[in-house]
């Protein structure tokens, strides 16, 4: 089945440790989002990738970064995570050709900073 | 700035009860609808979607939601939930016009009494 796949599901990682999270996707999409959620709260975007177009949102901090080496594939880089970086992180995937924006998301990575 | 909202932040019902949620929207122009859910310990997943057409749309697991353009509203209904149900259940809409972006309501927490 075509899907969206992220490793690994749980993270554990120190104060200011580097973590990188990935995900990659089977569905051919030329959209690929990074969300931030934290308990009981909506999917908070991050970045997303358009093609190779790397769009950023505003209120990102710099802490976040993001590379898609190829189609299939993309990397969440959290350069110093901090306690308050602690969030489940879900990668979700759309193509903006006839499908009207659905996304389609991964399972997510749990993320703890200890 | 375009908005989501969804009033009902937790609902507890009794199994049989029926279900409505409400979703509201700030934007003008041509919009996709959709609700997604996120049951326990798992991913987001699309329950239904509007795009054009009949304004009653139906999902899976029995839900439906209703499109009324007037009151810029989606609200999900179902006429008789299960515990399986009990999940959190998101609205989100996508501004046509302006991006092919997701905005997410903060998410309603429905809790069903077996």
């Amino acid at each position: 089945d075509a899907m969206v796949i992220q490793n690994p599901r749980y993270q554990v990682t120190q104060f200011g440790k580097p973590v990188t999270l990935s995900c990659s996707q089977t569905l051919n999409h030329n959209v690929m989002y990074w969300y931030q959620q934290k308990s009981s709260q909506a999917p908070k975007l991050l970045f997303h990738y358009y093609d190779k177009d790397f769009n950023n949102e505003a209120d990102t901090p710099d802490n976040f970064q993001s590379r898609r080496p190829n189609t299939s594939f993309c990397f969440l880089d959290i350069r110093s995570p901090g306690l308050g970086d602690a969030a489940m992180y879900l990668c979700a995937t759309s193509r903006t050709s006839g499908s009207f924006y659905e996304q389609f998301f991964g399972p997510g990575t749990r993320l703890t900073v200890l | 700035a375009q908005s989501v909202s969804q009033h009902n932040h937790h609902v507890i019902l009794s199994e049989a009860a029926s279900l409505e949620l409400g979703c509201n929207y700030s934007y003008g122009g041509t919009v996709n609808l959709f609700w997604y859910v996120q049951y326990p310990g798992q991913h987001l997943q699309l329950l239904l979607k509007y795009f054009s057409g009949d304004p009653l749309v139906k999902g899976i697991k029995g839900f439906e939601a209703e499109f009324i353009k007037s009151k810029f509203s989606f609200n999900l209904r179902k006429p008789s939930v299960q515990w399986s149900d009990t999940a959190e259940y998101f609205c989100a809409v996508n501004a046509m016009d302006s991006s092919y972006k997701l905005i997410f309501g903060s998410g309603t927490r429905l809790l069903v009494r077996p």
